[in-house]
Parts: C-alpha cells; structure tokens; sequence
C-alpha cells in the first residue's frame, strides 16, 4: 500500500515559469512533510519541509502549500531555472510517533527549459 | 565534515556472491537508515537503526542483514546477491533523540551503484 502518492511522474517546464508537483497522503498520523531534490549521481538533499500547523511555508523561490483536510501538499517553484532540473521526492513521517521513518513518493523528474 | 560517506561508488557481483556495502557519518547522528532506489519506485527503507546495538527492518528488507557496532558506521550486507537486488544505495543519517525517531533532516550519502549479473 502506497502511503505517498506523487505527481506528476516527469515534468517539463519553461525557464521562468512556475513548476508545481502535488502529493497525497493516506495516514493522518503523519507530522512532517518534507521535499527531497535529487541531481543525477547525487544522493537526495532536504529542499524545504513543513509541518501540519502551517498551510505554507516558503523559502525563496519553493514554496509548500499544505492542506490537512484534503490531505494533500505541493511543491511550487516560481521562476523556474535550468538548474532546478532534477528528481524531486515528498516524504511525510511520524515525528510525534515512536517511529519516524520517512514514506517517499515515487519522485517527479523536472526538466526546465531555457 | 565528511558527512554521510558511502563505498564503494560502483559494484558489479554475480548471483550468489556476497558484499557488504559500507557507510559512515561524522556528525554524531544517533539515527541511520538504508534506502534502495529503483526507476520509478522512489526511496524505499531497508533497514534502520536509531543508536549503537539498535536495528530494525524497513519496508523491504529481505536479502539483506545490517548491524550498528559503533554510531559512526552503518554496513549493509547483501548475503547472496540476486539480480533483484540491482539497484542503487542510499545511507542517510540524522539527528534524533537518544535511541529515537529522527528528527528533521536527513543527509544522505552519495550513493553505491550495485549491479547483479
């Protein structure tokens, strides 16, 4: 059972517009929603996280829209440039549990065009 | 700071044999994990441990055997390699309470490239 659903699978995007990437979640026990970019050969680094008492957080150019009811979150990047190409993952977890371990989406391939 | 260090980069086995993947941290982190990614599978846990003598399984972790005898290091053994098990290897560590869940982020390693013939 997938408890992170992403999409979409690959994305294409013009330099200066805006990339979104959504995923779903199933477990509402889940208190931390992370996103993960990944350049090809590297392994993943944190780009932003959020927990459920905010509905956004944004940090520069990537912003996470959070919305508990719907159980779903996104990832905007605004001004999109070449270099943000790469795989981006979600990632949710139990913080507030005795476990923690992160649930990965299945990744978002983003390439931005110049 | 090294941070999260991973060997070998690249591996190439014949079904049967056996390795073990080696990973090590140099920031103290309590808890470490392995992940394996495939092509459109994402990250998927294998095994996890959250302090020195404290293992567990994750979401797929048959074919595989870890053990944590000191906080800086974190092998992961492949037994008897099949070619299901071509994949890549992520270490990741991260700051947690003692003998706890992780807490914020964590730094991953920079991968070993395993292919099974």
């Amino acid at each position: 059972q997938q408890q992170v659903k992403q999409s979409p699978q690959s994305l294409i995007v013009q330099k200066g517009g805006i990339s979104i990437i959504n995923c779903a979640y199933e477990n509402t026990a889940f208190d931390y929603f992370p996103w993960y970019q990944q350049f090809p050969g590297k392994g993943p680094a944190l780009l932003i996280a959020i927990r459920p008492d905010v509905s956004e957080k944004k940090e520069g150019r990537f912003t996470i829209s959070f919305n508990k009811s719907a159980k779903q979150f996104s990832l905007h990047i605004m001004d999109s440039q070449p270099g943000d190409s790469a795989t981006y993952f979600c990632a949710a977890a139990t913080y507030g549990g005795s476990q923690g371990n992160l649930i990965f989406g299945k990744g978002t391939k983003l390439s931005v065009k110049p | 700071n090294a941070g999260v260090t991973q060997t070998p980069k690249f591996q190439v086995l014949k079904t049967g044999q056996s390795m073990t993947l080696q990973c090590a941290q140099d920031m103290n982190h309590e808890y470490m994990s392995w992940y394996r990614q495939d092509p459109g599978m994402g990250l998927r846990l294998i095994h996890y441990s959250v302090g020195a003598g404290i293992t567990d399984q994750g979401e797929v972790p048959n074919g595989y055997n870890v053990s944590r005898s000191t906080t800086e290091d974190f092998p992961l053994r492949l037994l008897s390699a099949a070619p299901s098990q071509t994949s890549v290897y992520f270490c990741a560590s991260s700051y947690s309470t003692q003998s706890g869940p992780p807490l914020g982020e964590q730094y991953f390693g920079p991968g070993t490239r395993l292919t099974v013939t």
